[in-house]
């Protein structure tokens, strides 16, 4: 069955560091993947898209990586703020007219 | 980027009544929309499609009775919980796809409490 994992459910990190968060997926083929914060209590807020065709996107302190072979996302924040403290949701979807399915997230806290 | 806005942002009901929910795209149309629900500690799951002009399109186990899904316009959907229960108490998140994008946006949500 198709499986999307975000491999930490939290993780903690300095700030001033780079926090990585992973994404891998199995018995999938996706034309997107996308990248969303979610703070408590709010919607998903749209941080940045990668085609199936691209390599890397990078926006600000932002960077996503997508590597069909490994069928795995990462997700880099340079530079990170106690203000990035949220978590972290990774999801794909097909192409055409398809829903987002999305991993579980990745609850990051930011230390000062 | 694209808005998306959900009315209202929370509400708490007795159970056995019915409850709607609106998503609107503010600055974009959307031919379809999607609900999800979201649970404590949760991620967002998919409830159902929802289509402009047709009927919704419904994921396995989500009962299409109780979560009436209308796409009146290229800007609105609304998902009205029927009879609601105690076990709908949940998050409920819209989300929209503009018609020439590749990006899906999401509504802030909507807090039901059934009581």
């Amino acid at each position: 069955s198709q499986k999307i994992e975000q491999n930490s459910e939290a993780l903690n990190i300095q700030e001033g560091k780079t926090a990585t968060l992973t994404c891998n997926y199995t018995n999938y083929s996706p034309a997107y993947l996308q990248w969303y914060r979610q703070d408590p209590g709010r919607g998903p807020v749209f941080l940045l898209l990668i085609r199936e065709n691209e390599k890397e996107k990078r926006k600000e302190r932002l960077k996503v990586t997508f590597d069909t072979t490994l069928k795995q996302s990462l997700f880099h924040i340079t530079a990170s703020q106690p203000a990035d403290s949220a978590t972290y949701l990774c999801a794909l979807r097909n192409s055409g007219n398809t829903p987002l399915v999305f991993g579980k997230g990745t609850r990051l806290s930011v230390i000062a | 980027g694209a808005v998306v806005s959900q009315h209202p942002s929370w509400v708490i009901c007795k159970s056995g009544t019915s409850v709607k929910i609106e998503c609107r795209s503010l600055d974009f149309q959307a031919t379809t929309m999607f609900w999800y629900r979201q649970f404590p500690k949760q991620s967002l799951m998919l409830m159902a499609t929802s289509n402009e002009g047709s009927k919704a399109t419904y994921e396995q186990g989500v009962e299409k009775d109780k979560f009436l899904i209308n796409h009146a316009s290229l800007t609105l959907s609304t998902l009205t919980v029927t009879s609601a229960h105690p076990e709908d108490s949940s998050f409920y998140i819209c989300s929209a796809r503009a018609n020439s994008g590749d990006t899906q946006y999401f509504g802030p949500g909507t807090r039901l409490t059934v009581l």
